[in-house]
């Protein structure tokens, strides 16, 4: 399965303020897939990045507050913008097996917003 | 749109005994249906998952059982172990396509 490099890990922002998270795949993938998993939550998808394109946004999510780049066919990065508490949550970038298999997650960005 | 429920949300079992954890879905279009596990500040992993032509699946101590009739689907653990201690996640999807819609959450605890 694809190897994900996810980062920061783990960030403290201030309201107002904007993070961008960086997501790296070993392996060309079509698309790359971003969701947020609010404490104690399910996971809930942001957008969808294909490479080349427009990401595809889910709804309640906007570009506006989640822009997301899809630069080439290995890296796409999520930005939070001007944050608030609601923010609060932990960001995971996932792309999809071949064949129809499951997700594979990258290990997170634990987003803490004061 | 798809939706997926998912019980019990909490689950306590002694170590050894079975688990047995049920999710239902809406969309009868759904042909896929993974299990996630995520232990405590982890990302979330694949742990099994069945396409609607079987009824069931096995793997070790976990098995996947679907009945499409009904648009459910459970997860069995037997012989539980302390390291099964996670929230597991259902989902249902259709192959191919880009969205889970993933369950709720089951925190299981398996007490030695």
């Amino acid at each position: 399965s694809a190897v994900i490099s996810q980062k920061p890990s783990r960030d403290i922002c201030q309201r107002g303020t904007s993070l961008t998270i960086q997501c790296q795949v070993d392996s060309q993938v079509t698309m790359m897939f971003w969701y947020r998993q609010q404490p104690g939550q399910s996971l809930t998808l942001i957008a969808t990045a294909n490479q080349g394109s427009e990401a595809t946004y889910e709804s309640g999510f906007v570009i506006d507050k989640f822009p997301i780049s899809r630069p080439n066919l290995t890296f796409s990065t999520l930005t939070v913008s001007n944050m608030s508490p609601e923010d609060s949550s932990i960001y995971l970038c996932s792309v999809r097996q071949g064949g129809g298999y499951g997700y594979t997650f990258g290990s997170g960005t634990r987003l803490t917003v004061v | 749109g798809e939706n997926v429920e998912q019980h019990p949300s909490t689950l306590s079992v002694q170590e050894g005994d079975s688990a047995v954890i049920k999710c239902t879905y809406s969309d009868s279009a759904s042909n896929y249906f993974p299990w996630y596990k995520q232990e405590l500040g982890k990302r979330p992993q694949l742990i099994i998952d069945i396409r609607s032509n079987v009824g069931e699946k096995k793997d070790q101590r976990i098995a996947v059982t679907l009945n499409k009739t009904a648009k459910h689907f459970s997860l069995h653990i037997t012989e539980t172990q302390p390291e099964d201690s996670a929230v597991y996640f259902c989902a249902a999807s259709i192959l191919g396509g880009q969205n889970f819609v993933f369950g709720p959450g089951t925190r299981l605890s398996v007490l030695p």
